[in-house]
């Protein structure tokens, strides 16, 4: 089993439409959690940390689930530049050092 | 914050050449860093941890004799593709962290290495 893992995709979806996106990671003992998303030919960015109360910015709303150990992404009125791979990561440790885990990433492609 | 500087953003070099790749904290110290290398359509790969003032972790599989990593200081990590082939051609992107558990990783721009 895969330390992270996501839905697959590629989710083509049309513009304005909700789309959510889930993880699931397999160390219980696990840290921190983000959501990156990464254009095409391009450095990961960090699009939100996820907290345990839930939290949202604007038009993303993240949430974790410990006792399923479940993170998701909701994107509302998704927008043409939306389109990108969303990442799911995971600290698994104490440390800066401890290595954070991606996960394989969602592509998600909005038409007009 | 928190902004991580790579450069080169792009290389092209010849097979069998050496190419080195900086990566540097603007704005924080980083006694950790980590590289990654990314093959098109691929996910994300860590190669390695750079660790200030002493060897670096490699991955299983990951030559070290071959990525040649150095952290002299707090502010600076260096990758070297020794010897590159075109077999190593691909997106190098390193990364840090400011200290604290649940502060994330902030990436350079990426280097897109092409060996001919």
């Amino acid at each position: 089993r895969k330390e992270v893992e996501q839905d697959p995709g590629p989710f083509n979806v049309p513009e304005g439409a909700t789309v959510a996106f889930n993880c699931t990671y397999s160390n219980s003992a696990s840290q921190s959690f983000f959501w990156y998303r990464q254009d095409c030919r391009k450095e990961p960015k960090l699009l939100m940390s996820v907290y345990s109360s839930g939290n949202e910015d604007g038009r993303f709303t993240a949430q974790l689930n410990r006792a399923s150990q479940y993170i998701s992404l909701l994107i509302r009125d998704s927008k043409l530049s939306d389109s990108a791979t969303y990442l799911c990561v995971v600290n698994p440790g104490y440390s800066s050092a401890s290595k954070i885990i991606f996960g394989s990433g969602t592509r998600l492609s909005i038409r007009p | 914050g928190a902004v991580v500087s790579q450069h080169p953003s792009w290389v092209i070099c010849k097979s069998g050449t050496s190419v080195k790749i900086e990566c540097r904290s603007l704005d924080f110290q980083a006694t950790t860093m980590f590289w990654y290398r990314q093959f098109p359509k691929q996910s994300l790969m860590l190669m390695a941890t750079s660790n200030e003032g002493s060897k670096a972790t490699y991955e299983q599989g990951v030559e070290k004799d071959k990525f040649l990593i150095n952290h002299a200081s707090l502010t600076l990590s260096t990758l070297t593709v020794t010897s590159a082939h075109p077999e190593d051609s691909s997106f190098y992107i390193c990364s840090a962290r400011v200290l604290g558990i649940d502060s994330p990783l902030h990436f350079g721009n990426g280097t897109r290495l092409t060996v001919t």
